[in-house]
């Protein structure tokens, strides 16, 4: 198994300019989620997934969009990027909805000029 | 805004020494207490979880200490290594229940240090 796997590791984008990062998990997990991680403020929830077909918003999901066409993959959209989105994202899954162990994917580290 | 409160920021300790960590919650339904662990460059792992029916865990070194009354929990680190060196993050949620509160509510973390 894999896991839960991420890609880019590292983006610079110029401001306005649009990027999905990745995520997938091979768990067959039904529950996905995306997170940053900014330096004081923890982990924050941007948006996450009950299952194939279905997201919701977190805390922050301003300027981000997502979607689960398939239980494995569930990218994460930034439609104009904003220097505010310089950030380490983490996108996560687990077996339900506040069900047990959450796993991370290593992170994609982006950058916003 | 539901909150967990994590503290102390950070943490220096000396190789051996315990390390103890705090976290305080509002939403007395929530149900499940993990701690994470995070290393430089990497993502967050499970470290150790309780539930309220119990007062205290241990796994190892790592002990989580879960007061109800007071809505506190608490991670302490015996005999700790610079190998603990890491951010530690306290979340909670609700198990099993849909909607917002089903997702994990997380600290500000922690970043502890055991000098050798």
């Amino acid at each position: 198994n894999a896991g839960v796997t991420q890609t880019p590791k590292f983006q610079v984008l110029k401001t306005g300019q649009s990027m999905t990062l990745q995520c997938a998990q091979d768990m067959n997990h039904e529950y996905m989620s995306w997170y940053r991680q900014d330096p004081g403020m923890g982990l924050r929830l941007i948006h996450y997934s009950v299952g194939a077909g279905i997201t919701d918003q977190g805390e922050v999901p301003n300027g981000y969009n997502v979607s689960r066409s398939t239980t494995e993959d569930f990218p994460l959209r930034l439609l104009s990027a904003a220097p505010s989105q310089t950030s380490v994202y983490f996108c996560a899954s687990s077996y339900g909805q506040g069900v047990g162990e959450q796993f991370f994917g290593p992170g994609t580290r982006l950058t916003v000029l | 805004q539901q909150q967990v409160k994590q503290s102390p920021q950070s943490l220096i300790v000396q190789k051996g020494g315990i390390s103890i960590i705090n976290c305080a919650y509002e939403n007395t339904a929530f149900d499940y207490f993990p701690w994470y662990q995070q290393f430089p460059g990497k993502g967050p792992a499970l470290l150790i979880a309780i539930r309220p029916d119990v007062s205290e865990k241990k796994e190892g070194r790592f002990t989580i200490s879960f007061n109800k009354s007071a809505k506190q929990f608490s991670l302490h680190i015996m005999d700790s290594q610079p190998g603990d060196s890491a951010t530690y993050f306290c979340a909670a949620s609700i198990m099993n229940y849909g909607g917002s509160q089903g997702n994990l509510i997380f600290g500000k973390g922690t970043k502890l240090s055991v000098k050798p």
